[in-house]
C-alpha cells in the first residue's frame, strides 16, 4: 500500500495568512493526488483533484501543486470558513489511501 | 443537485451483521464508480470498499476482505455494503462516496453525510 504522510499535523494561523500543507507519498503517484476539507461533524469535501485542478465551486484561494512524491496545498489568504482539517489522498493504486490529516486552527 | 443518503447504521454486537444503503440522486448513477469510506471517532479517513461502474468489479481494504460485500443496484440508484462478522475496530462513521469516473480508480467528488456503526457487547 502507498503511505501518505502530511505535515504539519496541525497549525495555527490567522485570517489573511497564507497557509501551506504538504503531503508526501511513499512512492511516485505521478499527479494522482487529491485534497479534501473536512469540518467537524461534516462529510469531507473535494477541493483539488489531479494535484492541481480546482473542483467546481471551490474558491480560487485554494491551489495545489506537485508531482511524483511531493505535493502542496496552499490557501492564499485564510478565511474564517477555512478552519478545518485537510486530507490528501492518492488515487494511483488500490487501495486508495489518505494522509493523516492537517488541522488548521485559529491563532 | 447531487445527493447521497446513507442508512442502515446502528449498534450491533461483535460477530453481528449490518447492511448499509446509499440512496443517490442528481446524477446518472450507473456510469460512476462508487465507494465506502469510514472514519473512526476522532480519527482519519479510511477507504473500505468500492465498485466499478464499467464491469461491476469490487475492491476491498484487507481488513474487511471476506467479511464485507459491496454491491450496487443501478435500477434503484443505490449502493450497498453488507457487513458481516463485525468487530469492535469496525466502529466508525461510514460514508458513501461517488467517484469522478466510471472506471476504477478516481477521486471522491461527492460524499453522503455518513451513518454511524457501533460494535459493542
Amino acid at each position: 500500500d502507498i503511505q501518505m504522510t502530511q505535515s504539519p499535523s496541525s497549525l495555527s494561523a490567522s485570517v489573511g495568512d497564507r497557509v501551506t500543507i504538504t503531503c508526501r507519498a511513499s512512492q511516485s503517484i505521478r499527479t494522482y493526488l487529491n485534497w479534501y476539507q473536512q469540518k467537524p461533524g461534516k462529510a469531507p469535501k473535494l477541493l483539488i483533484y489531479a494535484a492541481s485542478s480546482l473542483q467546481s465551486g471551490v474558491p480560487s484561494r485554494f491551489s495545489g501543486s506537485g508531482s511524483g512524491t511531493d505535493f502542496t496545498l496552499t490557501i492564499s489568504s485564510l478565511q474564517p470558513e477555512d478552519f478545518a482539517t485537510y486530507y490528501c489522498q492518492q488515487s494511483y493504486s488500490t487501495p486508495p489511501t489518505f494522509g493523516g490529516g492537517a488541522t488548521v486552527g485559529i491563532k | 443537485e447531487v445527493q447521497l443518503l446513507e442508512s442502515g447504521g446502528g449498534s450491533v454486537q461483535p460477530g453481528g451483521s449490518l447492511r448499509l444503503s446509499c440512496t443517490t440522486s442528481g446524477f446518472t448513477f450507473n456510469i460512476y464508480a462508487m465507494s465506502w469510506v469510514r472514519q473512526a471517532p476522532g480519527r482519519g479517513l479510511e477507504w473500505v470498499s468500492g465498485i466499478s461502474a464499467i464491469d461491476g468489479r469490487t475492491y476491498y481494504t484487507d481488513s474487511v476482505k471476506g467479511r464485507f460485500i459491496v454491491s450496487r443496484d443501478n435500477s434503484r440508484n443505490t449502493l450497498f455494503l453488507q457487513m458481516n462478522t463485525l468487530r469492535a475496530e469496525d466502529r466508525a462513521i461510514y460514508y458513501c462516496a461517488k467517484m469522478k469516473w466510471a472506471q476504477w480508480l478516481a477521486d471522491f467528488d461527492y460524499w453522503g453525510q455518513g451513518t454511524l456503526v457501533t460494535v459493542s457487547s
